[in-house]
């Protein structure tokens, strides 16, 4: 079985641009949960969907945007970038909703503002 | 607010030796605590995790943790370290709900020289 999926693996944008991220789940999988990770540091939470409803989120800004489609699969759009949005945007599916369920992480995005 | 504490921010191990990895957490309740492992262009794979019941947790990869809730801690061992165990590792600590009650400490990076 194919495990959870993201894409593009890199990315460089400038400052002001916007981004969208995007993350298959794991099959049969129904939440989708958002971290982004900066050098040197844990991942931090941004966002958690649970069938297509937005269950969780972090102390992110509103330029920090999330949806999850009904095959479950999501997108992290980041608009107005700054220079420290650069960091590894990290994905992870399961199966529940509840933090009991294991989260399986994709390789993640890396996203570099100039 | 929890918060978790990982004050090796490096390690280095000889391979075939003893391993362990310090992780201090702080939180009011019985806490969900788990241990997650990252390899260089890799997303996070977990490791074990604690929700209630015995102390000693086993995991994947020949890796156990205790708790010890007198002590705020909950460190990671492994009896003999292989080299394709270095790589970053991360403690993380949440309560029932969601992955936003999760928090990650800054991880420590395992180096095993031969």
């Amino acid at each position: 079985d194919a495990g959870v999926t993201q894409s593009p693996t890199h990315l460089i944008k400038t400052r002001g641009q916007q981004v969208t991220l995007r993350c298959s789940p794991i099959s049969g999988h129904k939440s989708v949960s958002w971290y982004q990770q900066v050098l040197g540091q844990g991942p931090q939470f941004i966002f958690q969907y649970y069938e297509k409803e937005e269950r969780g989120r972090g102390n992110f800004p509103d330029r920090f945007s999330a949806r999850q489609f009904p095959n479950y699969s999501s997108e992290l759009n980041v608009n107005a970038l700054l220079l420290g949005d650069s960091a590894l945007y990290l994905c992870a599916s399961f199966l529940g909703s509840g933090s009991t369920d294991t989260q399986y992480f994709g390789p993640g995005t890396r996203l570099t503002v100039l | 607010a929890q918060s978790v504490t990982q004050p090796d921010i490096h390690i280095t191990v000889s391979e075939g030796a003893s391993l362990e990895l310090r992780c201090n957490y702080s939180y009011g309740a019985t806490p969900y605590l788990f241990w997650y492992v990252q390899s260089p262009g890799q997303g996070l794979q977990l490791l074990l995790k604690y929700f209630s019941g015995d102390t000693l947790v086993q995991g994947i990869k020949g890796f156990e943790a205790e708790f010890k809730r007198s002590q705020s801690s909950f460190n990671l061992r492994k009896p003999s370290v292989h080299w394709s165990d270095a790589a970053e590792y991360f403690c993380a600590v949440g309560s029932p709900g969601g992955y936003q009650k999760v928090t990650f400490g800054t991880g420590t990076k395992l180096q095993v020289i031969p």
